[in-house]
């Protein structure tokens, strides 16, 4: 079974520590790999997908298909990347359904 | 361009009745998906329609059904609502190409809110 998993339902740090939001899948096949981020009071949008091995907003998140996990690192934390934040494989191919881990919601303290 | 826009944008049924959501598709996307997030749930895929077929369904029961248009808006209907159909329904647009559905980023809507009492 397709299964994602975002071990921390909450995570606090201060602004300019290192940020490392977890997500371990499930997943049969070469699924492809997403992060997506809800700002308060915005939509659900694209954060960055590990195929285009973009950094965006200073965020990266390597893939380890031994440990089959996707985590999201950024190495100083600012106030503005409060959000929740969902890990989301999909199988690829002509399937794009995403399956949404259960989100991490990321406090940066001042 | 305009973005993927839902209506309505909350809604209040009771057991039993059925219900009909609306989503405009981005500007040149042909490829719609439905997700339903339950409170402190991520989205749960409900399914995909593209070029007016539907392209892949998720764990949800038949009285749940889509339709999509021409212009490649599209409809979510749930009929005998349930309590636990209570959730924000988000659809989603996506670019496709001339053959195959979209394999790019999925944008979202703002998400209807569907209580059921």
């Amino acid at each position: 079974a397709q299964r994602v998993t975002q071990p921390e339902k909450l995570l606090s740090v201060f602004k300019g520590a290192p940020v490392e939001l977890k997500c371990n899948y499930s997943y049969s096949g070469s699924p492809e790999l997403f992060w997506y981020v809800q700002y308060s009071r915005q939509r659900l949008q694209l954060l960055l997908r590990h195929i285009s091995r973009e950094s965006i907003k200073g965020f990266t998140a390597d893939l380890n298909k031994g440990e089959t996990s996707f985590h999201l690192k950024k190495p100083f934390a600012q106030e503005e990347d409060s959000a929740m934040y969902y890990c989301a494989p999909s199988p690829g191919g002509s399937n794009y359904k995403l399956t949404f881990g259960k989100g991490t919601l990321l406090t940066v303290n001042p | 361009e305009t973005g993927v826009t839902q209506s309505p944008t909350h809604l209040i049924k009771t057991r039993g009745q059925q219900v009909t959501l609306r989503c405009s598709s981005q500007s040149g996307h042909n490829t719609v998906s439905w997700y339903q997030q339950a409170l402190g749930q991520g989205p749960q895929f409900i399914f995909q329609y593209y070029r007016e077929e539907e392209n892949g369904r998720g764990n949800f029961p038949p009285r749940f059904s889509g339709l999509q248009f021409p212009n490649y808006s599209s409809e979510l209907n749930v009929n005998a609502l349930e309590l636990d159909d209570s959730a924000l329904y988000l659809c989603a647009s996506s670019p496709g190409g001339a053959g195959v559905p979209s394999t790019d980023t999925q944008y979202f809507g703002p998400g209807t809110r569907l209580t059921v009492l």
